[in-house]
């Protein structure tokens, strides 16, 4: 099973700042993605990082808010930019394996990235 | 993804049997049923997943109606560590699928393990 570090695990930001989290993987996996969970919400699916192009987002979420990198099979981040109160939330990144002999779906999650605008 | 209707909150003893039923009454053939746990303050946490078959493993037990339109997971002696959030999803889930990867959650059911 993938094991998933971020980076960082909270923070406290300023109105108008922007913050990239950090989401590190100890194995090489498919795919990644990036969720957001407001105060006593459930999880919303921000986008898809794609290895070396683009990240699909979902409705309602833009390229020039959230901006994603994924260099490699191993690694992603997500920044939130101009950030404001109602960006204050946990972030998760989360992987899937897809090895095809074993598959079984399975998504790992990391702990989370706490944050709180100012 | 076929979208899932679970009940808001249940409570369960400690020892007892938790039930927790979810309802998915459009769910495609090729989608299975997921279900995952969100512990206060920590991310969520895969337990089980099913087709058709009923399915057991260390966690917990799946029962899937044979229609497949609803499901129901079983803890069999919960303990108050099994206090959480649950989440029943159903999804497309292939190796070489690509495009309906992604898992959608609902609101799910908080579930309180009561001493």
């Amino acid at each position: 099973s993938a094991v998933i570090s971020q980076k960082p695990s909270r923070d406290i930001c300023q109105r108008g700042t922007s913050l990239t989290i950090q989401c590190q993987v100890d194995s090489q996996v498919t795919m990644m993605f990036w969720y957001r969970q407001q105060p006593g919400q459930s999880l919303t699916l921000i986008a898809t990082a794609n290895q070396g192009s683009e990240a699909t987002y979902e409705s309602g979420f833009v390229i020039d808010k959230f901006p994603i990198s994924r260099p490699n099979l191993t690694f992603s981040t997500l920044t939130v930019s101009n950030m404001s109160p109602e960006d204050s939330s946990i972030y998760l990144c989360s992987v899937e394996e897809r090895p095809a002999a074993t598959y079984t779906g399975e998504l790992f999650f990391g702990e989370g990235s706490r944050l709180t605008v100012l | 993804d076929a979208k899932t209707t679970q009940p808001t909150s249940m409570d369960c003893a400690e020892g007892r049997a938790a039930n927790l039923p979810c309802n998915h009454s459009t769910i495609s053939g090729n989608e299975y049923v997921y279900w995952y746990r969100q512990i206060h303050s920590q991310g969520p946490q895969y337990i089980i997943h099913g087709l058709k078959n009923n399915e057991t493993n260390e966690m917990a037990s799946l029962i899937i109606t044979e229609d497949r339109k609803s499901s129901t997971l079983i803890l069999p002696h919960a303990t108050l560590r099994d206090t959480a959030v649950y989440y029943c999803i159903v999804r497309v889930a292939s190796p070489s699928n690509f495009g309906n990867e992604k898992l959608t959650f609902g609101t799910g059911t908080r579930l309180t393990i009561i001493p």
